[in-house]
């Protein structure tokens, strides 16, 4: 299992907000900056947020990026059909000296 | 505009060797950390190995370590992944991600590679 854990799944009809979480530790988030990874299928992962809350140039600011102690979330509001797909978060972790990964989530747009 | 482009990949039997290349384009390489994550079929991200901007600093995730070698050459602006012993379980496209310092450390992945398929089987 992931040393940072993310839901395996989310959900939300379009235009609902909906939020994923990310949780770990002291050594990991409770300390360093978390990254949120969006990956459509049969592609690379792209960059959707930066150092806990910053979003690079071209992502919408639908998407929305906040930590709160040794806990990460991701929030979409205004669910679109091409959110669809797959969500994972990253910190370093000092004690381990390794990035880590959640184990993603796959959000469903009912 | 900034590009990572991998190659190397292919089908080797256990026990055998591989070297990944990933020629970057676009940015000052040297100013950057760098690194490799690779994705089992169906599953998730897994990271492998950083190396910082100078390439004296290096990291490696525990399934991987006294196995792999990652290297950098700055005059051919191109990171490597040498990977020997390997095993069935190191199956996965290898994708190379440029990150947002010359800090392999902290500063996490901002461009990725298209990745490259490594199959590890007999």
């Amino acid at each position: 299992q992931s040393v940072v854990t993310q839901p395996p799944s989310a959900s939300g009809t379009p235009g609902q907000r909906v939020t994923i979480s990310c949780s770990g530790s002291s050594s990991n988030i409770g300390t360093n900056y978390v990254y949120w990874y969006q990956q459509l299928p049969g592609t690379a992962p792209k960059l959707l947020i930066y150092r806990n809350n910053q979003r690079p140039a071209g992502v919408p600011d639908r998407f929305s990026g906040s930590k709160s102690g040794t806990s990460a979330s991701l929030a979409i509001r205004g669910l679109r059909s091409e959110d669809e797909t797959d969500y994972y978060c990253a910190a370093w972790d000092d004690s381990l000296s390794v990035w880590v990964f959640g184990g993603g989530t796959k959000l469903t747009v009912l | 505009e900034v590009q990572l482009v991998e190659s190397g990949g292919g089908l080797v039997q256990p026990g055998g060797s591989l070297r990944l290349s990933c020629a970057a384009s676009g940015f000052t390489f040297s100013d950057y950390a760098m690194s490799w994550v690779r994705q089992a079929p169906g599953k998730g991200l897994e990271w492998v190995s950083s190396s910082s901007g100078s390439g004296g600093s290096t990291y490696y995730a525990d399934s991987v370590k006294g196995r792999f070698t990652i290297s950098r050459d700055s005059s051919k602006n191109t990171l490597y992944l040498q990977m020997n012993s390997l095993r069935v379980e190191d199956t996965a496209v290898y994708y190379c991600a440029k990150q947002e310092s010359v800090y392999a450390r902290f500063d996490g992945f901002d461009i990725w590679g298209q990745g490259t398929m490594v199959t590890v089987s007999s």
